[in-house]
């Protein structure tokens, strides 16, 4: 089935340690992107990337780090967790001109 | 900068009842209009659109229409059924689909 995966599914990471969470799309599209969802708050933009070799800053950027070596495949790094970086984490897809995206099942991150 | 306003949840409602989920925007420049739905332990799917003034998104008997003058985009269902029982953000963009802006979400429930 054609669509979004991220792995983990669920994650208990302790403080100070790096991780790095997965995302891997099949319907080539050249946007993706990383929201977290926090609850009273939504979701908002973490990360972004319009083609493979580029990357962009969205609203809460700050502790993490993406990257985006070909179509595919758009990892989302936390260098060193914090407690504050707890949320779960959506990964999505679009094509440039869509006004649709897709999203991924999510990974629920739990810094301790 | 953009915003997006919805009303605060828990709803709470009995099956075929009527439905008014309220959200209100700010945007810069002519934004597109979307619901997306979040059904329990999953990612979010979008539940309709509206890409410019006086369109009328519609999907699952659900409905929204784009309203400029109000800059609102209220959902609404005639009937609710208890599979219709998510969170439903609204939300909207100005410029690819994915670099979305999305409100804190609403929670609905519907019992028998």
């Amino acid at each position: 089935i054609a669509g979004i995966t991220q792995a983990p599914t669920s994650q208990i990471l302790a403080a100070g340690r790096r991780m790095t969470l997965r995302c891997t799309q099949d319907m080539r599209h050249n946007a993706m992107y990383w929201y977290r969802q926090d609850l009273g708050l939504g979701l908002r933009l973490i990360h972004y990337s319009n083609t493979a070799g580029t990357t962009g800053k969205g609203e809460v950027p700050d502790g993490y780090s993406v990257s985006r070596a070909n179509t595919d495949d758009f990892p989302l790094t936390l260098a060193s967790a914090v407690p504050s970086q707890t949320s779960v984490y959506f990964c999505a897809s679009s094509t440039l001109q869509g006004t649709e995206a897709f999203f991924g099942q999510g990974t629920r991150l739990t810094v301790v | 900068g953009n915003s997006v306003t919805q009303m605060e949840g828990p709803v709470t409602l009995s099956e075929e009842a009527f439905l008014t989920i309220n959200c209100t925007y700010t945007a810069t420049g002519y934004p597109s209009l979307f619901w997306y739905v979040q059904y329990p332990g999953e990612g979010l799917q979008l539940l309709l659109k509206a890409t410019k003034a006086d369109d009328k998104g519609s999907n699952k008997g659900f409905e929204a229409t784009y309203r400029k003058e109000t800059t609102s985009f209220h959902l609404e269902k005639g009937s609710v059924q208890v599979s219709d029982s998510a969170v439903y953000f609204c939300a909207l963009t100005t410029g690819t689909a994915s670099k979305l802006t999305f409100g804190t979400g609403t929670r609905l429930q519907v019992t028998l």
